[in-house]
C-alpha cells in the first residue's frame, strides 16, 4: 500500500533562514509526487510537482528514489510562507492522491 | 474561471442524524473527488467519479456514506446516520481528464461537527 510520511507536524523558522519540509514515501513503483499548500482561510492548492522540476515561490523539491524522499526546500523563508504543507503521492495519472499528515510551517519575523 | 463550489460551509448535527453535502466542480472537469480530512490528518479519498461513474470508492464506509453524480456534473455526499467520528472537513475536488496533468482543484470544504 502507498504511504506518505511527513515526520514534522510543526516547523518554525525565522524569516530569511533556510526551510526544509521532509517527506518520505513508500511505494514499489514510480509514483508522481506533489506538494500542496493551504494558506490561512484559503483552499488547498497545488504548489509543485516533481515531473515539472519547477521552482514555485522560491520552493523546490527533488525526488530521491533511492531514499524514497521528496523534501521541500527554500533557501530564504518569508513570512508569507507560513501555511500547512502536504506532501502527496499518486501511483498513476488516473489514480487517487495519497496525502501525508501535513506540516504546519510558521515563519517568525 | 470559477472554482469548485461546495455547500454548506459548516454543519452541526447530532449523532444518528443525516446530513448531505453538495459540490459543483469546475465546468468541463470530468473527474470529481470527495475527500475526508479529520483534524490533524491529511485528506483521505472517499470516492472518485469519472463523469457519472464511480472509479474508486474503496475507502467509502458504505454502510453509512453514499455519493452520487447523476448527470456527470454536480455531486452530493450523504451520511446516514452520522457518528461522532465523522466530524471532519469534507473536501470536493475536480480535474480535467486529459493526459498526465489531471491537476486537482479543491473546493473550500464543508466542516461537519457531530455532537
Amino acid at each position: 500500500a502507498q504511504r506518505v510520511t511527513q515526520p514534522e507536524k510543526l516547523l518554525s523558522v525565522f524569516k530569511g533562514a533556510p526551510v526544509e519540509l521532509k517527506c518520505n514515501y513508500s511505494y514499489s513503483g514510480s509514483p508522481e509526487l506533489f506538494w500542496y499548500v493551504q494558506y490561512s482561510r484559503q483552499r488547498l492548492q497545488l504548489l509543485l510537482r516533481h515531473i515539472s522540476r519547477e521552482s514555485i515561490k522560491g520552493f523546490t523539491a527533488d525526488l530521491n528514489k533511492g531514499e524514497t524522499s521528496f523534501h521541500l526546500k527554500k533557501p530564504f523563508a518569508q513570512e508569507e510562507d507560513s501555511a500547512m504543507y502536504y506532501c502527496a503521492l499518486r501511483p498513476g495519472p488516473a489514480q487517487k492522491l495519497v496525502f501525508g499528515q501535513g506540516t504546519r510551517l510558521t515563519i517568525n519575523p | 474561471e470559477a472554482g469548485v463550489a461546495q455547500s454548506p460551509r459548516y454543519k452541526i448535527i447530532e449523532k444518528r442524524q443525516s446530513v448531505a453535502f453538495w459540490c459543483n466542480p469546475i465546468s468541463g472537469h470530468a473527474t470529481l473527488y470527495w475527500y475526508q480530512q479529520i483534524l490533524g490528518q491529511g485528506p483521505k479519498l472517499l470516492i472518485q467519479f469519472q463523469n457519472n461513474g464511480v472509479v474508486d470508492d474503496s475507502q467509502l464506509p458504505k454502510d453509512r456514506f453514499s455519493a452520487e453524480r447523476l448527470k456527470g456534473v454536480d455531486s452530493t455526499l450523504k451520511i446516514q446516520p452520522a457518528k461522532l467520528e465523522d466530524s471532519a472537513v469534507y473536501l470536493c475536488a475536480s480535474s480535467l481528464d486529459i493526459g498526465r496533468d489531471r491537476q486537482q482543484f479543491f473546493g473550500p470544504g464543508t466542516r461537519l461537527t457531530v455532537l
